[in-house]
């Protein structure tokens, strides 16, 4: 089973700043089943990025997703307030995995 | 618009079958660009990918679950539905279920906004 490892857990920023989340991989994934979810409390997965940076439907262009093999970036140009969230990459090989998430929050 | 949602019985006791359904509107789930999944998240953690059904009936289950799980679909109520057995209190979590897409691109794109179930006596 492939392992995906979010770095780091917490990202502690104001809005305004620029955020970067961090997703490896134990095995190499192809860029086309990387994937990047938003939750925020109490709520479904929203679909962020899919193909590694691929924009979902509907999503601003402060989010992008990037990177190969291993290593994958979802960066956030300028946070806004409401981008205070934790964030979640997800993988498919053989089966389809999670990472453990990344929780960004207010400064 | 299409929406998913999640119905069964809040609390299960251990050892007993948990049971729930996702009802699918505003587009067939015999669509045949899209399979139908389950995903659960335990109280305060993260995401795990229980399984997905195609419309066909072609299932794929995590290996880790896929002893205790069961996915079937009813294309006459246009639900897919989950069935998990000899829970334990590690199975008490939010269940989501999702539309999955597993064509050249895979992720899950549109989601339910889950229901929870705990087990305990």
């Amino acid at each position: 089973e492939i392992v995906l490892t979010q770095s780091p857990g917490t990202l502690s920023l104001s809005p305004g700043e620029r955020a970067t989340l961090s997703c490896r991989a134990s095995q190499s994934v192809s860029s086309d089943y990387l994937a990047w979810y938003q939750q925020k409390p109490g709520q479904a997965p929203r679909l962020l990025i899919y193909g590694a940076s691929r924009r979902a439907t509907g999503i601003p262009d402060r989010f992008t997703g990037s990177g190969s093999g291993t290593d994958f970036t979802l960066t956030i140009s300028r946070l806004e307030p409401e981008d205070f969230a934790v964030y979640y990459c997800q993988q498919y090989v053989t089966s389809w995995t999670f990472g453990q998430g990344t929780k960004v929050e207010i400064k | 618009q299409l929406q998913l949602q999640e119905s069964g019985p809040g609390l299960v006791k251990p050892s007993e079958t948990l049971s729930l359904t996702c009802t699918v509107s505003g587009d067939s789930i015999s669509s045949a660009s899209y399979h139908w999944a389950w995903i659960r998240q335990p109280p305060g953690k993260g995401l795990e990918w229980i399984g997905a059904i195609y419309y066909s009936g072609t299932t794929f289950y995590n290996p880790s679950l896929k002893s205790r799980v069961t996915l079937s679909v009813d294309m006459s109520k246009n639900q897919v539905s989950l069935r998990l057995r000899s829970v334990t209190a590690a199975d008490t979590a939010v269940y989501f279920c999702a539309r999955q897409v597993a064509h050249f691109y895979y992720y899950l794109d549109v989601w339910g906004k889950g229901t929870t179930v705990t087990v305990s006596s």
